[in-house]
């Protein structure tokens, strides 16, 4: 059983354009929300994470907006870049002593064309 | 830096084979992960070491062991691969437990059970 779901699985947007995924769990212990991208042939890399305790962060031309009650987050892309053409995955971990296991989402394959 | 350090990056197994995908990390983590990766199903954990000298089940561990061999070092074996276990498997690290904390990932063994 999926515990944190993703859509859409696949997204294609023009530059400039706003991309947006979203997420959405089930465990309300998840207390860590991450957003990895990964490219082709390589591993998934942090992208940008928050907390529950606040409901937005914001770095650079990506946020996370995040809704406690709702139990579910998205990852806007503002100014979509050719560039950001990867494949995006939210996360979610509890705090633990036995260390940050992530549980992932499906996956959205995003295309920005030019 | 390099890392974390994943060999081989590509392999490709028979019907009951074993082989043992080697994972390295140079930035001196406490924990470290085996995920593997199909299509639409985001990474799932396969086993986790919070700490040398540990080791745990994560979501989908049957067929697979792993070693902590030391500090650095994690290894993941298939004693007997099954088409099934056709994935690509990623290791990761983390700094250090008990918080969640940036996941730093390999690039990814590509392995096919014929």
């Amino acid at each position: 059983q999926q515990q944190v779901k993703q859509s859409p699985q696949s997204l294609i947007v023009q530059k400039g354009g706003i991309s947006i995924i979203n997420c959405a769990y089930e465990n309300t212990a998840f207390d860590y929300f991450p957003w990895y991208q990964q490219f082709p042939g390589k591993g998934p890399a942090l992208l940008i994470a928050i907390r529950p305790d606040v409901s937005e962060k914001k770095e650079g031309r990506f946020t996370i907006s995040f809704n406690k009650s709702a139990k579910q987050f998205s990852l806007h892309i503002m100014d979509s870049q050719p560039g950001d053409s990867a494949t995006y995955f939210c996360a979610a971990s509890t705090q633990e002593t036995s260390g940050s296991r992530l549980t992932f989402g499906e996956g959205t394959q995003l295309t920005v064309n030019p | 830096n390099a890392g974390v350090t994943q060999t081989p990056k590509f392999q490709v197994l028979k019907t009951g084979q074993s082989m043992t995908l080697q994972c390295a990390q140079d930035m001196n983590h406490n924990s470290m992960y085996w995920y593997r990766q199909d299509p639409g199903m985001g990474l799932r954990l396969i086993y986790y070491s919070a700490s040398e000298g540990t080791t745990d089940k994560g979501e989908v561990p049957n067929g697979y062991n792993v070693s902590r061999l030391n500090k650095r070092e994690f290894s993941l074996r298939l004693e007997s691969a099954a088409p099934s276990q056709t994935s690509v498997y990623f290791c990761a690290s983390t700094p250090r437990t008990g918080t969640n904390t940036e996941a730093f990932f390999g690039q990814g063994t590509r392995l096919t059970v014929v």
